[in-house]
């Protein structure tokens, strides 16, 4: 099982701010994830890395955006927020099997 | 069509019951099968990981996969009030490739 870790938790921000929400794990998994989920609804995968200096554009179209210049860290930075950002982002981590593992999630609220 | 529809629940059950998960799938390349339980406000964890068609049983949970219909099935024995939860299949066609998630299932298990 992989330790992945996500902070905030909780954040509430106004409208037009600009916040980060980090990811980091410590089992050296190259590939990495980061999904958006409203409550109760379907998981959507907004950004992935196979590794460093790697990141795409996931199915759901996001103003995010992502970096990932160390193995362990894959930040996800919103230039200025909107309140059509509030939602659950979950960021997630895979190894050498063909498994994922989920981080606590970061619950973003935009007034 | 989706590529992954999953039993809409909400399902509630007694505790001790038997429960059945299920979702079906279009794509025939899916290879890899998970099921993860989500409890609320947390990010998913991963319960069960299977490759190509057949059972895995890990203690109270057996997870079946039949790629001849695009099918598979998560049992749940004796069920617990602590099994309440958002069960969540997912799919993957290659190995380390991006994951479909289904929408899930909410489970209650009432004492």
């Amino acid at each position: 099982e992989a330790d992945i870790y996500q902070t905030p938790r909780y954040l509430v921000i106004g409208t037009g701010k600009k916040i980060t929400l980090e990811c980091s794990q410590t089992m050296g998994h190259d590939k990495m994830y980061w999904y958006q989920q409203d409550p109760g609804m379907e998981l959507h995968l907004i950004h992935y890395s196979y590794g460093v200096n790697s990141t795409e554009k996931g199915d759901l179209s996001s103003e995010s955006t992502v970096s990932r210049i160390r193995t362990e860290h894959f930040p996800l930075t919103l230039e200025s927020a909107r309140p059509s950002h509030t939602s659950q982002y979950l960021c997630a981590s895979g190894g050498s099997g063909n498994t994922i593992y989920f981080g606590e999630g970061s619950w973003l609220t935009v007034v | 069509q989706k590529e992954v529809e999953q039993d809409p629940g909400p399902l509630s059950v007694p505790e001790g019951a038997i429960v059945s998960l299920n979702c079906t799938y279009s794509n025939s390349a899916f290879q890899y099968f998970m099921w993860y339980r989500q409890y609320s406000r947390k990010g998913p964890e991963l319960l069960m990981y299977t490759y190509s068609s057949g059972n895995k049983e890990d203690g109270r949970f057996t997870a079946q996969v039949d790629k001849s219909s695009k099918y598979i099935s998560l049992f749940i024995r004796d069920s617990q009030p602590s099994d309440s939860a958002t069960y969540l299949c997912a799919m993957s066609s290659s190995y380390g490739q991006n994951f479909v998630f289904g929408p899930g299932t909410r489970l209650s298990v009432l004492p």
